[in-house]
């Protein structure tokens, strides 16, 4: 049973525009989700969290909002860097303290 | 640099072999994590350490896998009579967690392993 879905694998966007990358959810226990960025042959890296609590969370240019009546989650970032072309991978944390993650999307960044 | 370190990076086994790979998570986290990620798909949870206890383990992990993080510190994940199927990339992260307040956990580089 996949908890935490990403539906797009993948999402191209022309620099300067807006990057938007969608997750879903089904467990309504999670109390924390988080976005990661990854390239290849290196680990996840931590890009920005929000708690079950609020409804959106900005940091720069990623800003994660929260629907929790829809189960859904999205992060998007403005404007769009060709540095930004990754997998991102949405996570969400159980009361366990472990991570569920998505399949991940990956975002391409056209100049 | 403070971060993650795995060891090593990349390891080619044969079939029924045995492997040990080792996690060096940042120095003041309490917590520490293995997951496993294979192509297409997002890390999947195997086990996690509170200090050296191990809190928990996933149905992932079969009876050929153990973990140990005996100080504390660094811990090792050893996978016996290595199959096909464990070919993946082995990721491991820490946090820091103190009391009820969720710190994020941030990941090393990963261990790719391909079992010929």
């Amino acid at each position: 049973d996949q908890q935490v879905k990403q539906n797009s694998p993948s999402l191209s966007v022309q620099e300067g525009r807006i990057s938007i990358l969608n997750c879903d959810y089904t467990n309504s226990m999670f109390d924390y989700f988080l976005w990661y960025k990854k390239y290849p042959a290196e680990g996840p890296t931590f890009l920005i969290s929000i708690s079950s609590i609020k409804d959106k969370n900005e940091d720069g240019r990623f800003t994660v909002f929260l629907n929790k009546s829809a189960k859904h989650l999205s992060l998007h970032i403005v404007p769009s860097q060709p540095g930004d072309s990754a997998v991102y991978f949405c996570a969400a944390r159980d009361g366990a303290q472990k991570l569920v993650f998505g399949q991940g999307t990956r975002l391409t960044i056209n100049p | 640099d403070t971060g993650v370190s795995q060891d090593p990076r990349h390891k080619i086994t044969k079939r029924g072999q045995n492997v040990t790979f080792r996690c060096d998570p940042i120095s003041e986290h309490n917590r520490l994590y293995w997951y496993r990620q294979t192509l297409g798909q997002g890390p999947e949870f195997l086990t996690y350490f509170q200090n050296e206890a191990q809190l928990e383990k996933s149905r992932l992990l079969s009876d050929r896998f153990s973990a140990e993080r005996p100080k504390g510190s660094f811990s090792t994940l050893e996978i016996q009579r290595t199959e096909q199927g464990d070919s993946a990339m082995y990721l491991c992260a820490s946090s820091l967690e103190y009391g009820q307040v969720p710190y994020e956990q941030y990941f090393g580089p990963g261990t790719r392993l391909t079992v010929t």
